[in-house]
């Protein structure tokens, strides 16, 4: 069964402090791995993606991280910003013939940066 | 990047009526829309793919008839709740992606928070 599990659920850490978040799937035939961002109420807007050859990618503070052998991605927040506080999202993208991939998502990681 | 306009962002309606819920790619071509609902602390639940033209295709345990999808061009899809009830009410998103592949990005609306009362 295809699924696509984050850890921590919830996180809170002090502004300016470094976090990284997890995120284990077991998703065949993989194509892709995504990590969104989701503000409260608001649609989830795209940080990285990553194919299976890429075992890195970076956008601004945001570094993801991607090993395709354990079926593991991690995400990196640096220097974090009270404007992080949001849910976090991983997504995997399976392969279903065609041009249209089937995506499974995460349950995201809720993280609140405190002052 | 790419925009994806959904529209309302919030609706409040009563039991027994229809909503109809609009998603717009307003800088690019849409190959490909697609409906989510998510309930609160809940991952995205994909309800339906659609492409132009064509029928949607539902994700099992969608009701087609309750939830009718319209993808009359590229750039526009549109999601009617019919016969709404409070158990309908819910976050939907839409995405839309731009291009085929496996690999093309898909960019999602911000959302349209129903209540049905």
């Amino acid at each position: 069964k295809n699924q696509v599990e984050q850890s921590p659920q919830s996180l809170i850490i002090l502004e300016g402090k470094n976090c990284t978040l997890q995120c284990n799937y077991t998703v065949s035939p993989f194509s892709n791995l995504r990590w969104y961002k989701q503000d409260t109420g608001r649609g989830p807007v795209s940080l990285t993606i990553m194919t299976f050859s890429e075992n890195t990618k970076s956008n601004g503070r945001y570094t993801a991280t991607l090993d395709a052998d354990t079926k593991q991605s991690s995400l990196h927040i640096t220097a974090s910003q009270l404007s992080d506080s949001a849910s976090y999202i991983c997504v995997v993208s399976a392969l279903r013939g065609g041009a249209t991939n089937k995506l499974i998502f995460g349950t995201g990681t809720l993280l609140a940066v405190q002052p | 990047g790419a925009v994806v306009s959904q529209h309302p962002s919030w609706v409040i309606c009563k039991s027994g009526t229809s909503v109809k819920i609009e998603c717009r790619s307003l800088d690019f071509q849409a190959t490909t829309m697609f409906w989510y609902r998510q309930f609160p602390k809940k991952s995205l639940m994909l309800m339906a793919t659609s492409n132009e033209g064509s029928k949607a295709t539902y994700e099992q345990g969608v009701e087609k008839d309750k939830f009718l999808i319209n993808h009359a061009s590229l750039t526009l899809s549109t999601l009617t709740v019919t016969s709404a009830h409070p158990e309908d009410s819910s976050f939907y998103i839409c995405s839309a992606r731009r291009g085929w592949g496996p690999n093309t990005e898909a960019f999602f609306g911000q959302g349209t928070r129903l209540t049905v009362v």
